[in-house]
């Protein structure tokens, strides 16, 4: 497909389990971006790679949530010791260069279910 | 704290009828602002953006409107068909930066 794909597509675990939430970037895009997207709210940004390396983590809201994107493309957005506020819908996006007013194309989302 | 305010949360509209949906921000370095449509199980998509140098952009049936000096953006669909009910977004963004400030949303059902 070459659109940008995110897995698994609903996640359901328990309060104080881990979590692995993957996406796959548009080929060919170096900038890679996560947003969380809480009921009835906008995305809000997490975190923005360019390449290989976290441009900017300041949206992740604490040391529990941690991304990678070792090779430059799929992305790992981990979350240790999941709390029941960490449900919603995680959204990736990614764009050809990263400027400002390069469209970013998003991914359909994980839904994340804390019980 | 939210950087953009988007109104009203929800409307309804007939087919054929004019959807507005307004936005507002207070950031004045922001610079870019697109508008994004989210289809329930999808991600956003980007519709329609504009720059601060115009007051108007057009594609189709989506108009967005831009006042600079009241910080507030709008979007207008024309002729609205049941096919545009769908969530959605206005951002904003800084030519230095790359991440979107996002609106609440705007659920739009255009009733047949």
């Amino acid at each position: 497909g070459a659109g940008v794909s995110q897995t698994p597509s609903n996640k359901v675990t328990e309060k104080g389990k881990y979590v692995e939430l993957r996406c796959d970037p548009i080929s060919g895009h170096t900038a890679l971006y996560w947003y969380r997207q809480s009921l009835g709210q906008g995305p809000e940004f997490l975190i923005y790679f360019q390449g290989t390396g976290a441009a900017d983590d300041s949206g992740l809201p604490n040391d529990r949530f941690f991304a990678v994107r070792p090779e430059g493309s799929v992305s790992t957005l981990k979350i240790q010791r999941t709390e029941r506020g960490d449900s919603a819908v995680y959204l990736c996006a990614s764009s050809l260069l990263g400027a400002s007013t390069d469209t970013q194309y998003f991914g359909p989302g994980t839904r994340l279910t804390v019980l | 704290q939210q950087q953009v305010k988007q109104s009203p949360q929800s409307l309804i509209v007939q087919k054929g009828g004019i959807s507005i949906i307004n936005c507002a921000y207070e950031n004045t370095a922001f610079d870019y602002f697109p508008w994004y449509q989210q289809f329930p199980g999808k991600g956003p998509a980007l519709l329609i953006a504009i720059r601060p140098d115009v007051s108007e952009k057009k594609e189709g049936r989506f108009t967005i409107s831009f006042n600079k000096s009241a910080k507030q953006f709008s979007l207008h669909i024309m002729d609205s068909q049941p096919g545009d009910s769908a969530t959605y977004f206005c951002a904003a963004s800084r030519s230095n930066d790359y991440k979107l400030s996002f609106g609440a949303g705007t659920t739009v059902t255009v009733r047949a």
